[in-house]
């Protein structure tokens, strides 16, 4: 199921810097976008979500941007901590269900 | 902040053997789920449940597998006979509202399912 797609497995950034973490759908009928983090051995923890009908929301250091059109979505942290290190999960939703479908993650390491 | 609470946190079991997860998921919430993630893949949906029914189940949900809410506050998966690709870290996990709606899905801390 390759539905939602992050392709980089990893990302390292400097403390203080952007981190910009992607995902790309391939269902349009996807209404619903949720950023997940994890920590190893933990559940899933919220971060932010967007609706198709809007662009763009933001919630402190981070932001969610949707491009419909290129079927494409992004998460901004700035600025990146150390503690933003984890693994993060873009996760869509459609109409038509009520489960969500995961990427297969993005490991963001955050030096100091 | 409500959270979504699990136990066992990690269970060892002989396979074959049946094992029950539980769940306690936010009390004013009304659609529960249980995902899984076997290790180094991703997380994968199992099964959707609201009013006392199952309302969406995936191809991984076979016979082998059901859930119950016994009471008011308890949410549980069964195994009847677990196999060894069992074995992964189960995520229940609950909503207010249907995700398509846009309302957001909360996960618990997991449990680890090892069956040897």
């Amino acid at each position: 199921d390759q539905q939602v797609k992050q392709n980089s497995p990893s990302l390292s950034v400097q403390e203080g810097r952007i981190s910009i973490l992607n995902c790309d759908y391939t269902n349009s009928m996807f209404d619903y976008f949720l950023w997940y983090k994890k920590y190893p051995a933990e559940g899933p923890t919220f971060l932010i979500s967007i609706s198709s009908i809007k662009d763009k929301n933001e919630d402190g250091r981070f932001t969610v941007f949707l491009n419909k059109s290129a079927k494409h979505l992004s998460l901004h942290i700035v600025p990146s901590q150390p503690g933003d290190s984890a693994v993060y999960f873009c996760a869509a939703s459609a109409g038509y269900g009520n489960k969500l479908v995961f990427g297969a993650g993005t490991i963001l390491r955050v030096k100091s | 902040e409500p959270e979504v609470t699990q136990t066992p946190s990690h269970q060892v079991t002989q396979m074959g053997q049946e094992v029950i997860l539980r769940c306690v998921p936010i009390s004013n919430h009304l659609y529960f789920y249980w995902y899984r993630q076997i290790l180094g893949q991703k997380v994968e949906f199992l099964v959707s449940f609201y009013n006392n029914e199952i309302s969406e189940k995936s191809e991984i949900f076979d016979d082998q597998f059901s859930v119950e809410r016994p009471d008011g506050s308890n949410f549980t998966l069964k195994i009847r006979s677990t196999k060894l690709e069992d074995s992964a870290m189960y995520f229940c996990a609950s909503s207010e509202l249907k995700a398509y709606s846009g309302n957001t899905i909360y996960f618990g801390e997991g449990s680890w399912l090892t069956v040897v």
